[in-house]
C-alpha cells in the first residue's frame, strides 16, 4: 500500500506570496491533517479534514488555510506568506472513525517551505 | 487546551545503556496516547500507543511504554539501546472529541554512541 505523499517537497517562495500544497492520504483513509514543523516551535497542529469538512483546527492565522476533496486529496494554502512561515509541513492519513477514536496518524515525507 | 511535556530535549547514551525519556500531558479527561519516532531523513513514525486497556504498551523495536494516569505520564523505555535508535522523539497526546487533533510534546534528541 502506497504511503501519504506529499507534493511539492521542496519549495521557495517569497514574502508576500502565497503557496499551495498537496497531500494524497492513504488509499481508503478519509482523515487528513496537517501540522507545521520547526526547530522553535516543533510540531504544531494545524488541521483536520475528513469527509471533506473541516473538523479540527489549531491556533494558525486565517493565512493558513485548506479544503479537501472528495478523493480525500487534501491542499493547504497559505497567503501573504511571512519569513517565520519557514517550516517542514507535515500531512498525515487515518483511518475513517469516530471522533472518539484514536486512530493512528501516518506522515508524509513534508514539503520543505522556505520564505525569502 | 491538552498540552505535552517532554523533559529531555537531548539525552546522549552509550549503546546498551537503558533508556527512559519522560513525556507529562495536561487534560483531566479521556486521553490517547502516543509515541513517535523520526530517524534522520525519514518520516514521521509511529512507536506506540495508548487508547485503552493495560497501561503497559509494547511498541515496535523493543521500545514500551507506561501510562500513569495518577501521574499524567506515558514514558518511553529500552532496556538496552543501539545505535540505530539514535533520533528525534515525540511524545503526543490527543483527547475526547478532538481525537483526531494531535498535539505533541517539543521532542527529545537521542544520540547514541557506538
Amino acid at each position: 500500500k502506497a504511503g501519504v505523499t506529499q507534493t511539492p517537497r521542496y519549495l521557495i517562495k517569497t514574502r508576500g506570496q502565497q503557496v499551495t500544497l498537496s497531500c494524497s492520504p492513504i488509499s481508503g483513509h478519509r482523515s487528513v491533517s496537517w501540522y507545521q514543523q520547526t526547530p522553535g516551535q516543533g510540531l504544531q497542529f494545524l488541521f483536520e479534514y475528513f469527509s471533506e469538512t473541516q473538523r479540527n483546527k489549531g491556533n494558525f492565522p486565517g493565512r493558513f488555510s485548506g479544503r479537501q476533496f472528495s478523493n480525500s486529496r487534501s491542499e493547504m494554502n497559505v497567503s501573504t506568506l511571512e519569513l517565520g512561515d519557514s517550516a517542514l509541513y507535515l500531512c498525515a492519513s487515518s483511518r475513517p472513525g469516530l471522533a472518539g477514536g484514536g486512530n493512528e496518524q501516518f506522515f508524509g515525507p513534508g514539503t520543505r517551505l522556505t520564505v525569502l | 487546551a491538552q498540552s505535552v511535556s517532554q523533559h529531555n530535549h537531548h539525552v546522549i547514551l552509550s549503546e546498551a545503556a537503558s533508556l527512559e525519556l519522560g513525556c507529562n500531558y495536561s487534560y483531566g479527561g479521556t486521553v490517547n496516547l502516543f509515541w513517535y519516532v523520526q530517524y534522520p531523513g525519514q518520516h514521521l513514525q509511529l512507536l506506540l500507543k495508548y487508547f485503552s486497556g493495560d497501561p503497559l504498551v509494547k511498541g515496535i523495536k523493543g521500545f514500551e511504554a507506561e501510562f500513569i494516569k495518577s501521574k499524567f505520564s506515558f514514558n518511553l523505555r529500552k532496556p538496552s539501546v543501539q545505535w540505530s535508535d539514535t533520533a528525534e522523539y515525540f511524545c503526543a497526546v490527543s483527547a475526547g472529541s478532538s481525537a483526531s487533533k494531535i498535539i505533541f510534546g517539543s521532542g527529545t534528541r537521542l544520540s547514541i554512541r557506538p
